[in-house]
């Protein structure tokens, strides 16, 4: 089992359609869980970084956390075009003075006029 | 958050020899990651790059075939040392500054 399971889509959606975006992971060590936004032959780019269980929201994107379930979200409200581009799921790992991120495969979207 | 600058860019290599990205950031750090995203994979950390000690290398990543360099707090290098096509993937270095921060990567095509 990998420690973060991410849909690779691809997903299509129509301009102004809700999406959402999921991602599992097994590792209770996970502390902050973050989401990128990556653009073809671009790196990523981080759009919503959280620690708790619960929902942060930022202009059109809410991350919602479920570390009971470990479980976490990414919504899209009223979806452009320019969303179109991957999604990464990340997640922080510590131990002693050492940290990494883990990432999901990532989901590609696609928003269609 | 910091700005990362990566390059080269993208380069195509031949098989057997050695490639080094540079990695420059504009802020002071004490870590500078290495990762690799390979086609269809998740992103993957190769080794953390402490100023003044040795990198630490992940499961799987040696340093014989991934040479880095810290010389300094604002810089790193990283080498894929002969390369085969199995190399070919793209390599991005990242800084923690008020949150993860990626630079634009360099994509590896070994022929």
């Amino acid at each position: 089992q990998k420690e973060v399971e991410q849909d690779p889509g691809p997903l299509s959606v129509p301009e102004g359609a809700i999406v959402s975006l999921n991602c599992t992971y097994s590792n209770s060590a996970f502390q902050y869980f973050m989401w990128y936004r990556q653009y073809s032959r671009k790196g990523p780019e981080l759009l919503m970084y959280t620690y708790s269980s619960g929902n942060k929201e930022d202009g059109r994107f809410t991350a919602q956390v479920d570390k009971s379930s470990k479980y976490i979200s990414l919504f899209i409200r009223d979806s452009q075009p320019s969303d179109s581009a991957t999604y990464l799921c990340a997640m922080r790992w510590t131990q002693g003075g050492s940290e990494k991120l883990v990432f999901g495969k990532g989901t590609k979207l696609t928003v269609n006029p | 958050s910091a700005v990362i600058s990566q390059k080269p860019s993208r380069d195509i290599c031949q098989r057997g020899t050695s490639l080094t990205i540079q990695c420059q950031v504009d802020s002071q750090v004490t870590m500078m990651f290495w990762y690799r995203q390979q086609p269809g994979q998740s992103l993957t950390l190769i080794a953390t790059a402490n100023q003044g000690s040795e990198a630490t290398y992940e499961s799987g990543f040696v340093i014989d075939k991934f040479p880095i360099s810290r010389p300094n707090l604002t810089f790193s290098t990283l080498t894929v040392s002969n390369m085969s096509p199995e190399d070919s993937s793209i390599y991005l270095c990242s800084v923690n500054l008020y949150g993860y921060t990626f630079g634009s990567g360099t994509r590896l095509t070994v022929v």
